[in-house]
C-alpha cells in the first residue's frame, strides 16, 4: 500500500533489551523524522534523515540509533531500552526542504519498556 | 529557535467559528508558520501554511499580521469531528537546523454538540 507505514504498532519490551522500530515510505521522499510522544505532551524530534546515509540528530537522540541506507526506510533502534523510552514514535517524512514542514506521519509505534 | 505560545485548550460549539491564535515573537526572517492537526491515537495531520497575510485552503485560514510575531488558524463551522490538538508550528528550511522542527504542547479543541 501506498503511504507511510510503521512496524510494529505495539511493542513490549524490557530493560535493558535492543528494539528496532521500522518505517517505511513508499512516496521516495527525500526527508525522514522519528519523534516521539510523550502522555499529554507534543511531538519532540529525535533524528531526521535528509537523504541514504545522511543523519543528523534532533533534540531528544540520547539511546536511539538511526541508519538509512535506502531512501525508502529509516529504522530506530534503542539499543538498551530503559523505562524513560516508553512513549509514543511517530515517522514522518517530506518531500521538501526548502521552508516547507508539510510532514506525513505514520499511524505510530506504542512501546512500552519494563 | 522560535519559540511558540498556543492556548493550553479551547472549547466551542459546532457550527461555530474557532480562531487560535500562535504567538512566536522572535521568528527569523526565512520562517514559515504551519499548522498541524492530531486526533488521538494517531500521527499529525498537515493543515494549513503560511509566510504572510492570509492563505486558505477547503479547511482552514491563516492569518498572519505584518509583523509576523503571531498567526491565527480560523476554523470555519467547527463540527464534533474537529476535536482534536491543534500544533503550531514555526520554522524555516530543512538546512537552518533541526531545532526548528518543534511542536510544542499544542492547542487541544473541544467541540461541544
Amino acid at each position: 500500500d501506498a503511504g507511510i507505514t510503521q512496524s510494529p504498532r505495539y511493542k513490549i519490551t524490557e530493560t535493558g533489551r535492543q528494539v528496532t522500530l521500522m518505517c517505511h515510505q513508499t512516496w521516495s521522499h527525500s526527508y525522514m523524522f522519528w519523534y516521539r510522544q510523550d502522555l499529554g505532551h507534543g511531538l519532540r524530534l529525535i533524528y531526521y534523515s535528509a537523504a541514504a546515509d545522511i543523519t543528523d540528530k534532533g533534540e531528544v537522540p540520547d539511546g536511539y540509533v538511526v541508519s538509512r541506507s535506502k531512501t525508502e526506510n529509516f529504522p530506530l533502534t534503542l539499543e538498551s531500552a530503559t523505562r524513560s523510552q516508553t512513549s509514543v514514535y511517530f515517522c514522518a517524512s517530506s518531500d521538501t526542504g526548502g521552508g516547507l514542514y508539510e510532514q506525513y506521519f505514520g499511524p505510530g509505534t506504542r512501546l512500552t519498556v519494563t | 529557535l522560535a519559540k511558540t505560545t498556543q492556548p493550553i485548550s479551547m472549547d466551542s460549539y459546532e457550527g461555530q467559528e474557532v480562531n487560535i491564535t500562535c504567538s512566536h515573537n522572535n521568528i527569523a526572517t526565512n520562517d514559515y508558520i504551519t499548522w498541524y492537526q492530531q486526533f488521538p491515537s494517531q500521527g499529525p495531520r498537515f493543515i494549513i501554511q503560511g509566510y504572510k497575510t492570509k492563505v486558505t485552503n477547503e479547511v482552514a485560514s491563516l492569518f498572519i499580521p505584518a509583523d509576523r510575531k503571531s498567526s491565527t488558524l480560523s476554523l470555519p463551522r467547527v463540527s464534533l469531528s474537529d476535536t482534536a490538538v491543534y500544533y503550531c508550528l514555526v520554522g524555516g528550511s530543512m538546512d537552518t537546523g533541526r531545532r526548528a522542527l518543534t511542536f510544542g504542547s499544542g492547542t487541544r479543541l473541544q467541540v461541544q454538540p
